[in-house]
């Protein structure tokens, strides 16, 4: 089955700095890779995401590239504010799978 | 439209006892999943259902725990003989198709304390 590794498990920025977390996957038939954002105590929430016929997609202030070749996207996030500390999730589902696979999860902090 | 409705939103049961968690997906959507979200863990898939057919299950443990969706009503995720490591969050999702997106629509979970 896919498996899917995130990087780095806990990432600290300055406000203002960019944050970059990595994902990469396992089974070359996934297609469609989503991120999301979990506050504490709070659901997932969808963010942002990405189709395997796409390699980047932006919105404001968060982007995310996709290398099919390397089987790895990456969660960019620019001007980073305070409210943006979260645990943040990268997921990987293919055709006919129905279920995504999820990272592990990165805890990004913004310092003020 | 309500989103996707879990309830309880906290369950606490005793050693042995029997927990039913309940998930009604998005207006629309007719595949629900349920994932389970350790304490500082990520979300580890148990089961996708679609209405009154369970599609993938390689995610739940063989024994205590099953899941339906009927025709009519919630999806219910059952654990039997409830132990303490089954204390988490379990999170349902909806979505209205299979493999192009857009991603999960997660419930707010039901957050299972086992004393």
């Amino acid at each position: 089955g896919e498996n899917v590794e995130q990087h780095p498990s806990t990432l600290s920025v300055q406000e203002g700095d960019s944050a970059v977390i990595k994902c990469t996957y396992s089974d070359s038939a996934s297609n469609y890779f989503p991120w999301y954002k979990q506050e504490l105590g709070k659901r997932p929430q969808l963010i942002i995401d990405i189709r395997s016929n796409v390699g980047e997609k932006k919105d404001q202030r968060i982007a995310v590239t996709l290398n099919k070749t390397a089987k790895h996207f990456s969660l960019h996030i620019t001007e980073t504010q305070p409210e943006d500390s979260a645990v943040y999730f990268c997921a990987a589902s293919g055709t006919n799978a129905g279920k995504s696979t999820f990272g592990d999860g990165t805890t990004l902090t913004v310092k003020p | 439209n309500a989103g996707v409705m879990q309830n309880p939103r906290h369950l606490v049961r005793r050693r042995g006892q029997e927990a039913r968690l309940r998930c009604s997906p998005m207006k629309g959507h007719s595949h629900v999943y349920w994932y389970r979200q350790l304490p500082e863990e990520g979300l580890k898939f148990m089961v996708y259902l679609q209405k009154e057919n369970i599609i993938d299950e390689s995610g739940m443990p063989k024994e205590r725990f099953s899941a339906e969706f009927p025709k009519e009503g919630p999806s219910i995720l059952r654990i039997q003989q409830v132990v303490r490591g089954d204390s988490a969050a379990y999170f349902c999702a909806s979505s209205s198709e299979m493999d192009r997106g857009p991603g999960y629509t997660f419930g707010s979970g039901t957050r299972l304390t086992v004393v």
